[in-house]
């Protein structure tokens, strides 16, 4: 069956440090991948978007590689801060080119 | 530049009723997704709306309906209302039907009794 897999674990950090999420996905074979970041209570905010054809995208402290042998993505924020502190949902193409999310990983930065 | 709106924020409602959520899309676009998404889950897609037409549709029953009007606005409409529909209802837009960069709303929250 297809799975979209997010560490359900909270990733608790450091300040200044850089913050790795993980995104592994099964039974998918998908046309891009998404990053969202979701604060409580809101909608989600489009982050950066990486196509099956690349490997890696840079969006200012952000990074996402996205390894379609592995069948997994990462999300890297670099110098974390306090304010990156969020859930980020990784999204992939699940078919005529809808987006299928997974339920997200918090983050939290400690000052 | 107004971004996606949504009303109302809060919704509560019993079993059996009806309700109906309202999304104005980002000024520019076209397209409307509406997702739904239960505590600790990622939103689902429900059904995407571009010149006033269902296009996509996931999978959730009949009783979830839209409606798109001509500005582009739209109506998300759920009959014979059940407990497990309770979550926060998302519209997202975009445009020309993509979904590459959707713009999300602050979403209603429906709480089912």
């Amino acid at each position: 069956s297809q799975k979209i897999e997010q560490n359900s674990e909270a990733l608790n950090i450091q300040e200044g440090k850089t913050a790795t999420l993980t995104c592994n996905y099964t039974n998918y074979s998908p046309a891009y991948l998404q990053w969202y970041r979701q604060d409580p209570g809101r909608g989600p905010v489009f982050l950066l978007l990486i196509r099956e054809n690349e490997k890696e995208k840079r969006k200012e402290r952000l990074k996402v590689t996205f390894d379609t042998t592995l069948k997994q993505s990462l999300f890297h924020i670099t110098a974390s801060q306090p304010a990156d502190s969020a859930t980020y949902l990784c999204a992939l193409e699940g078919g005529s080119y809808i987006p299928t999310f997974g339920r997200g990983t918090s983050l939290i930065v400690h000052p | 530049d107004a971004g996606v709106t949504q009303s109302p924020t809060h919704l509560i409602k019993t079993r059996g009723q009806q309700v109906t959520l309202r999304c104005s899309p980002k000024s520019g676009h076209d397209t409307v997704s509406w997702y739904q998404q239960a505590l600790g889950q990622g939103p689902q897609f429900i059904f995407q709306y571009y010149e006033e037409e269902e296009r996509q549709r996931g999978n959730f029953p009949d009783r979830f309906s839209g409606h798109q009007f001509p500005n582009y606005s739209s109506e998300l409409n759920v009959n014979a209302l059940l407990l497990g529909d309770s979550a926060l209802y998302l519209c997202a837009s975009s445009l020309e039907q993509g979904f590459s960069e959707q713009y999300f709303g602050p979403g209603t929250r429906l709480t089912v009794t």
